[in-house]
């Protein structure tokens, strides 16, 4: 079973609007979530990190959380084309390592 | 604002040849990783250190591999015979306690191995 699954496929959204991603995780013991950006042959770039169930908002960015439904999400407000990026969902679960998803891909359409 | 560096940012190798990746992790940070990531895939841990010392390895992490913290900035990982499938985009990353989980992210190193 994969720790922490990212299963849409690339996501297009218009300028402005609101792009949303979802990842589900496997370890029901998991603590800490996090959201990395990365851009094409760059390093993942922190953008978000919850603990507690419930939202957390940063700016256009919000997290949520439901960890009785092993779920977190990532919502981007009033999206850029510079938020064009692969967006990758990462869990902390009884150890210090980060497992990762595959990540979903999104396009801001100018 | 503070950030962890690595170099060199492309190594290329031959196969069998051994191969020193280093790292400057964040000043006031006390956990180190690394992690690969190969082209198309996902992120992958390797191993995580604290107090000089190895505090987890993932299953990737061989007697291959090797970390060193050598002095008091630099963080390195050493592949000691590399394979074709050691090809990735190299990542360290620091964190500043085990309570502050967050992880900071270096720029990477490409190797690439022939």
């Amino acid at each position: 079973q994969k720790e922490v699954e990212q299963n849409s496929g690339p996501l297009s959204v218009p300028e402005g609007a609101i792009a949303s991603l979802n990842c589900t995780y496997s370890d029901r013991g998991s603590q800490s979530f996090f959201w990395y950006r990365q851009y094409s042959g760059k390093s993942p770039e922190l953008i978000m990190f919850i603990y507690s169930n419930g939202d957390k908002e940063d700016g256009r960015f919000t997290a949520q959380l439901n960890k009785a439904s092993q779920y977190v999400s990532l919502l981007i407000r009033d999206s850029q084309p510079s938020d064009s990026a692969t967006y990758l969902c990462a869990v902390i679960g009884g150890n210090n390592r980060l497992a990762f998803g595959k990540g979903n891909q999104v396009v801001v359409i100018p | 604002e503070p950030e962890v560096t690595q170099t060199p940012s492309h190594q290329v190798t031959q196969m069998g040849q051994e191969v020193i990746l280093r790292c400057v992790p964040i000043s006031n940070h006390l956990y180190f990783y690394w992690y690969r990531q190969i082209l198309g895939q996902k992120v992958e841990f390797l191993v995580s250190f604290y107090n000089n010392e190895i505090s987890e390895k993932s299953e990737i992490f061989d007697d291959q591999f090797s970390v060193e913290r050598p002095d008091g900035s630099n963080f390195t990982l050493k592949i000691r015979s590399t394979k074709l499938e050691d090809s990735a985009m190299y990542f360290c990353a620091s964190a500043r306690t085990v309570g502050n989980y967050e992880q900071y992210f270096g720029p990477g190193t490409r190797l690439t191995v022939t």
